[in-house]
């Protein structure tokens, strides 16, 4: 079974769409994570988001937007797609109450291409 | 603000040998450190991790150290092969457990 999953693998959209990510965990975890790796594989932080607060990575423009409906998902929302959106987009999931260890699991990615 | 740096950024070495991937951190408040594997074109896998009051872990051929005290952790792989040639990323988990901060990762080729 997919610990952390996130969909759609591959996507492919116009500058200036709106579109969203998701990402689904089945770990019982409390804590969610986006991450972006840029063309360099440099992966750096966007957000990371509990259930009692969401942290913010201040460079990250505002037209990314995290929506959690639920403890089990963190949807990726980005308005307005540039160019420089382009990258791979990681979902990740822990448990913050230290249950295995504070372990961070990923998901496989999602390559976001804006042409 | 936490950095992290890995050396050497790229390494190519023959089946067989070990090898050591070094990590260093400018802050020593962390909660934990963990190793992740990336392959081309895939996710992320981790491989060990350790707890802020350990010393090491082991998996296998995989063994890593922490040393707070001068901002260090190293990557030991042991015998190595083929089916490790990977990138391998250093994080290290802040305090409040709200952030994995990486490094740039090592590129491994082992060729047989």
């Amino acid at each position: 079974d997919t610990a952390v999953s996130q969909t759609p693998k591959y996507l492919v959209t116009q500058m200036g769409n709106d579109k969203s990510i998701k990402c689904e965990q089945n770990l019982g975890h409390d804590t969610m994570y986006w991450y972006k790796q840029d063309s360099k594989k440099f992966l750096k932080i966007m957000f990371s988001y509990n259930n009692k607060e969401l942290i913010i990575n201040e460079t990250v423009p505002n037209r990314f937007s995290p929506k959690s409906p639920d403890k089990a998902h963190l949807n990726l929302h980005i308005n307005s797609l540039e160019l420089g959106d382009s990258a791979v987009y990681f979902c990740a999931s822990s448990s913050r109450d230290g249950s295995s260890g504070n372990t961070i699991y990923f998901g496989e990615g999602s390559w976001l291409t804006v042409v | 603000k936490q950095e992290v740096t890995q050396i050497p950024a790229a390494l190519s070495v023959p089946e067989g040998e070990n090898l050591v991937l070094n990590c260093s951190f400018t802050d020593s408040a962390i909660y934990n450190l963990q190793w992740f594997r990336q392959d081309p074109g895939k996710g992320l896998t981790s491989l060990l991790l350790i707890q802020s009051s350990q010393r090491e872990q082991t998996s296998g051929r995989l063994n890593a150290s922490l040393d707070k005290s001068s901002g260090r952790s190293t990557l030991y792989i042991a015998a190595s092969q083929p089916g490790d040639s990977a990138t391998y990323l250093c994080a290290l988990l802040n305090q409040a457990g709200t952030a994995l901060i990486f490094g740039k990762g090592t590129t491994l080729s082992v060729s047989s």
